[in-house]
């Protein structure tokens, strides 16, 4: 049973840029949620996906998008790129409802030069 | 607004020792709260999950307290290990935030254990 997944790994860019990073859930799970998590802090939550649709976001500006599919993967976009956008971006994935463990991907991490 | 605390912020222990980590939130309106070991460069593993309604959990030589009215949550590792050390997170799902479970994480504490 595959775990949370997440790509690229590591990647470098360039202030100004756009990135995308991707994710799949666990198997069986239907909510994906993405966090930034900066150099020795805790993650902070940037948005949640369910059915397709972003359900809450965290105080973080309209240059973070995502994107859900029907098979429950996730996108995370970043446009126009700063230097304080290097982070360790981590996907989160759940079933629906309040009782359940969340389960957190290795992440990827983002340079921003 | 919840705000998570951790204390310490590092912590370093001979083997073999017994240690506790605490864990500290603002609001009581919980869901749960989740025990998380961080590896450096790595993402997050749940080691604990404590529901609202109750007061501890247990796996291994690890048990995790809540105490919600306090807002106080504390970490027991028991005959600490070389490889216990990593960063520990504490992690809270408001009441507030619905279906959606955000989670609100304290800074962690990064754990040595000395061999």
């Amino acid at each position: 049973d595959a775990g949370v997944t997440q790509s690229p790994t590591h990647l470098i860019k360039t202030r100004g840029q756009q990135v995308t990073l991707r994710c799949s859930p666990k198997s069986g799970h239907d909510t994906v949620s993405w966090y930034q998590q900066a150099l020795g802090q805790g993650p902070q939550f940037i948005f949640q996906y369910y059915e397709e649709e972003e359900r809450q976001r965290g105080n973080f500006p309209d240059r973070f998008s995502g994107h859900q599919f029907p098979n429950y993967s996730s996108e995370l976009n970043v446009n126009a790129l700063l230097l304080g956008d290097s982070a360790l971006y981590l996907c989160a994935s759940s079933l629906v409802g309040a009782g359940n463990t969340i389960y957190f991907g290795e992440g990827s991490w983002l340079t921003v030069v | 607004k919840q705000e998570v605390t951790q204390i310490p912020a590092a912590l370093s222990v001979p083997e073999g020792e017994n240690l506790v980590l605490n864990c500290s939130f603002t609001d009581s309106a919980i869901y749960n709260l989740q025990w998380f070991r961080q590896d450096p460069g790595k993402g997050l593993t749940s080691l604990l999950l404590i529901q609202s309604s109750q007061r501890e959990q247990t796996s291994g030589r690890l048990n995790a307290s809540l105490d919600k009215s306090s807002g106080r949550s504390t970490l027991y590792i028991a005959a600490s290990q070389p490889g216990d050390s990593a960063t520990y997170l504490c992690a809270v799902s408001q009441i507030s935030s619905g279906s959606a479970r955000q989670l609100t994480f304290g800074s962690g504490t990064q754990l040595t254990v000395l061999p």
